[in-house]
């Protein structure tokens, strides 16, 4: 059965704070990892990552994928409170579907 | 963890007709489910919210005469895409909200549609 697994499913952190998320899944057929930032209405994209190693960077966010070890990371940086969010990670397979995560849930407080 | 099932995943229709997409929270009851369309570079767009029992509420721009949603019980809601044309293929995402429980959301897997 495909999957995918988020930690931690909650998270609170002062501004400033450098935050980890992470991201593992077991799918048949993976095709690429996709990040979003889920504020209010629709997630937001963040990321796509389909390459081994190779980290992507947006401002204080980054992310990278293991996919040796199936899993991928995304890093804030600094946080503010406007990173306060639910994390989405999700996986796409050859088979055109997609798998999401249940989400982390970050608190950013003053 | 909870379960959200599309049916059917992929679909082909010819230009003209009308293609019905059911969303199914397998293992929870849904008071609220949300249908989602997928833009290429990924971003997800709202289509509308649904609450069990009342209407649907549509974003600013989605035809509600052309998707239509219906959330008849708290496991099922249906997307229907009427007089589909080649410009509404796309790949549509539901996802069930348990009822109490604000921020979690399950996605579907998706369902592809190309129209001819």
């Amino acid at each position: 059965e495909d999957k995918v697994v988020q930690s931690p499913l909650s998270l609170v952190v002062h501004e400033g704070d450098t935050v980890t998320l992470n991201c593992s899944y077991e799918v048949t057929n993976f095709r690429s990892l996709l990040w979003y930032k889920q504020e209010k209405k629709a997630p937001t994209f963040l990321f796509m990552l389909t390459s081994s190693g190779i980290e992507k960077k947006s401002g204080r966010l980054s992310s990278i994928l293991d996919k040796k070890e199936l899993f991928s990371i995304l890093n804030i940086t600094a946080t503010q409170t406007g990173d306060s969010a639910v994390y989405l990670c999700a996986v796409k397979t050859s088979y055109d579907k997609v798998i999401f995560g249940p989400g982390t849930s970050l608190s950013v407080i003053p | 963890g909870a379960v959200v099932s599309q049916h059917p995943s992929r679909v082909i229709c010819k230009s003209g007709t009308s293609v019905k997409i059911e969303c199914r929270s397998l293992d929870f009851q849904a008071t609220t489910m949300f249908w989602y369309r997928q833009f290429p570079k990924q971003s997800l767009m709202l289509m509308a919210t649904s609450n069990e029992g009342s209407k649907a509420t549509y974003e600013q721009g989605v035809e509600k005469d052309k998707f239509l949603i219906n959330h008849a019980s708290l496991t099922l809601s249906t997307l229907t895409v009427t007089s589909a044309h080649p410009e509404d293929s796309s790949f549509y995402i539901c996802s069930a909200r348990e009822g109490g429980k604000r921020e979690t959301q399950y996605f579907g897997p998706g369902t592809r549609l190309l129209v001819l």
